[in-house]
């Protein structure tokens, strides 16, 4: 199985400042068709997630702009330019190249 | 807007069954995969199984594999997860996930499964 690490598992920001969350995969998620399967999906707290990102670095319908994924290699980074109080929550990255599909083990951000 | 709204939870004995449904609409229900999430109290998200658009293809977590079959009724556009010899262990709240890993990706606000004597 693909193995998700994500960093860091915990994440007290202050509001109208950055914030970035790191993923490793434990093998490329490029897939031979040019793809990278490769989602960020939010769970805010009460709620069901949310897809966020999408094929490494695409933005969901209706996600902001402060909201950017990218990728290098078998790095990935979910970058938030400037967090609102909206953002709290625990974030989990996740491969979809081959099943088991697998997550990471979510990183909690939290409002200073 | 898509909906996916599950159905069908409940406490069950261990080695029982139950039968979760997934009622979806706002897209074309029979053109995506569609997937059974589940998430554990306080724990993370796991990947249970996957159903292709026309039901011909399916894959399973090795910890359900024969005792949960995914169905799916693209007539009704329903999800369906059958779970059988059922355990403490699948204790948790199971989402219906549309097109995950894809651009469609969605999420239904979940079914609780408890496994109890």
């Amino acid at each position: 199985d693909i193995v998700m690490t994500q960093s860091p598992l915990s994440l007290t920001v202050t509001p109208g400042e950055p914030a970035s969350i790191s993923c490793r995969s434990s093998q490329s998620l490029l897939h031979r068709n040019g793809k990278i399967f490769f989602d960020w999906h939010l769970q805010k707290p009460g709620q069901s997630p949310q897809l966020l990102i999408y094929l490494g670095s695409n933005r969901a319908s209706g996600v902001p702009d402060r909201f950017s994924g990218s990728v290098s290699g078998t790095d990935f980074t979910l970058k938030i330019s400037r967090v609102e109080a909206e953002d709290v929550g625990v974030y989990y990255c996740m491969q979809a190249l081959q099943t088991p599909y697998t997550f990471g083990q979510g990183t909690k951000l939290e409002i200073k | 807007e898509v909906q996916l709204v599950e159905s069908g939870g409940g406490l069950v004995q261990p080695g029982g069954s139950l039968r979760l449904s997934c009622a979806a609409s706002g897209f074309t229900f029979r053109s995506y995969w569609m997937h059974w999430v589940r998430q554990a109290p306080g724990r993370g998200l796991v990947w249970v199984a996957r159903m292709n658009e026309d039901g011909s293809i399916t894959t399973y977590a090795d910890s359900v594999k024969g005792r949960f079959t995914i169905s799916r009724d693209n007539a009704k556009d329903t999800l369906y997860l059958h779970m059988n010899s059922l355990r403490g262990e699948d204790t948790a709240v199971y989402y219906c996930v549309s097109d995950l890993g894809g651009i469609k990706g969605s999420w239904g606000q979940g079914a609780l499964v408890t496994v109890s004597s």
